[in-house]
């Protein structure tokens, strides 16, 4: 099945810095990578996705990159804002028609951004 | 559009005891999930449901786990004989399709005493 590691599991930024946080995925027929941003106590929200045909999306401050050949993908965040603090997950599923829809999450990173 | 809600919020009960928990998803949505979420991890995938076939089980969910949607509405997922190592948060999603953006719940947090 698939496996999605994650890093950093911590990451602590200076509020107006940029964050990165990457991800590598081990099935080569995963085609969807959302990200969520967990605060504590609450839902997993879907900040941002991506589909295998297409390298990179962006939405304002949040943007995704995909590298199939090496099979990693990475969320930036630019310009960190104190709302941005929040446990961050990426994630991984393949729609080949083999029944793997459900998603296979990373283990997370605590965004800290500091004031 | 609601959103994905759950009940209960919390549930408290014995080590042995059976319990069952309610999804309902977003009103047009196909496709309903169940994951499995402990503290300081990721959610687990438990279970997925295409209207109302459940088209896919994890090796997570043990013969003591059970989920229906039934009409391919709302869903139930039914813990028995429950474990400590249940103790957990259940999450639901749901989707309008395949590989189309999941929406979760605010999930149900199992503790077993």
């Amino acid at each position: 099945g698939e496996n999605v590691e994650q890093h950093p599991s911590t990451l602590s930024v200076q509020e107006g810095d940029s964050a990165v946080i990457k991800c590598t995925y081990s099935d080569s027929a995963s085609n969807y990578f959302p990200w969520y941003k967990q605060e504590l106590g609450k839902r997993p929200q879907l900040i941002i996705d991506i589909r295998s045909n297409v390298g990179e999306k962006k939405d304002q401050r949040i943007a995704v990159t995909l590298n199939k050949t090496a099979k990693h993908f990475s969320l930036h965040i630019t310009e960190t804002q104190p709302e941005d603090s929040a446990v961050y997950f990426c994630a991984a599923s393949s729609d080949s028609g083999g029944g793997a829809d459900g998603l296979t999450f990373g283990k997370g990173t605590h965004l800290i951004i500091q004031p | 559009d609601t959103g994905v809600s759950q009940d209960p919020r919390h549930k408290i009960t014995k080590r042995g005891q059976n319990v069952t928990f309610r999804c309902d998803p977003i009103s047009e949505h196909n496709r309903l999930y169940w994951y499995r979420q402990t503290l300081g991890q990721g959610p687990e995938f438990l279970t997925y449901f295409q209207n109302e076939a459940q088209l896919e089980k994890s090796r997570l969910l043990s013969d003591r786990f059970s989920a229906e949607r039934p009409k391919g509405s709302f869903s139930t997922l039914e813990i028995q004989r429950t474990e400590q190592g249940d103790s957990a948060m259940y999450l639901c999603a749901s989707s309008f399709e395949v590989s189309q953006p999941q929406h979760f719940g605010d999930g149900t947090r199992l503790s077993i005493l």
